[in-house]
């Protein structure tokens, strides 16, 4: 059965910081890896979806990579915000399974 | 806007009385779901739905019903709710999960059972 581990389970970091957010995961034979955002008492959004023959995929400030063979994905913010304080979730697929998330916090 | 409701947003009830969340997407997906979250064991799958009719149990489904009886809406039926059901309920919809299609996940319902 699929595990997700996400570390570290919280993060605080000064404004301006670039960060990486960790995610492994047991079973390497997924289709996809997904990170998600999620604010205090609110739903999920999605930020990147990487498929399995991909590697990484960008957008805005955000870039994620995926190594399938090490079960390892990463989430790299550069110039992090206050606006990006939330908790990020990985999630792989086949039967979507989430990780436990890391709680982002931005100083300003 | 592409977009996938949930109702009631937040709801409290009795232990025993049946009640029923909807869940509405207006993407025309296929593949819809449930997910609960709790602290400490983040989001596990409750039922999911490949297609109209087509439903299949989740990691936690104990408790719960589901049916699809259209494309467009996936209900998750409480017959008889306990203390152990208060949670908060995502559903989602995604065009093909097999091939790792964007999921899009609903508001959420906060539901409390006392």
């Amino acid at each position: 059965k699929q595990e997700v581990t996400q570390i570290p389970a919280a993060l605080s970091v000064p404004e301006g910081e670039n960060l990486v957010l960790n995610c492994s995961f047991t079973d390497s034979a997924i289709y996809n890896l997904q990170w998600f955002r999620q604010d205090p008492g609110k739903g999920l959004t999605s930020l990147l979806l990487i498929q399995s023959s991909q590697r990484e995929q960008t957008s805005g400030r955000l870039n994620a990579s995926l190594d399938k063979s090490s079960g390892r994905s990463t989430l790299y913010i550069a110039a992090s915000q206050p606006g990006d304080s939330a908790t990020y979730l990985c999630a792989a697929s086949r039967q979507l399974t989430f990780g436990s998330g890391t709680q982002l916090t931005v100083l300003p | 806007e592409a977009q996938v409701t949930q109702n009631p947003r937040y709801l409290i009830t009795v232990t025993g009385k049946k009640l029923t969340v909807t869940c509405s997407q207006n993407m025309n997906h296929e593949y819809m779901s449930w997910y609960r979250q709790d602290p400490g064991l983040g989001l596990r799958q409750i039922y999911y739905s490949m297609n109209v009719e087509v439903t299949d149990k989740g990691d936690v489904p104990e408790g719960y019903k589901v049916s699809r009886k259209e494309k467009r809406n996936f209900p998750l039926i409480l017959e008889s709710p306990s203390p152990n059901q208060t949670s908060l309920y995502f559903c989602a919809s995604s065009t093909d999960r097999d091939r790792g299609y964007e999921q899009y996940f609903g508001p959420g319902t906060r539901l409390t059972v006392t």
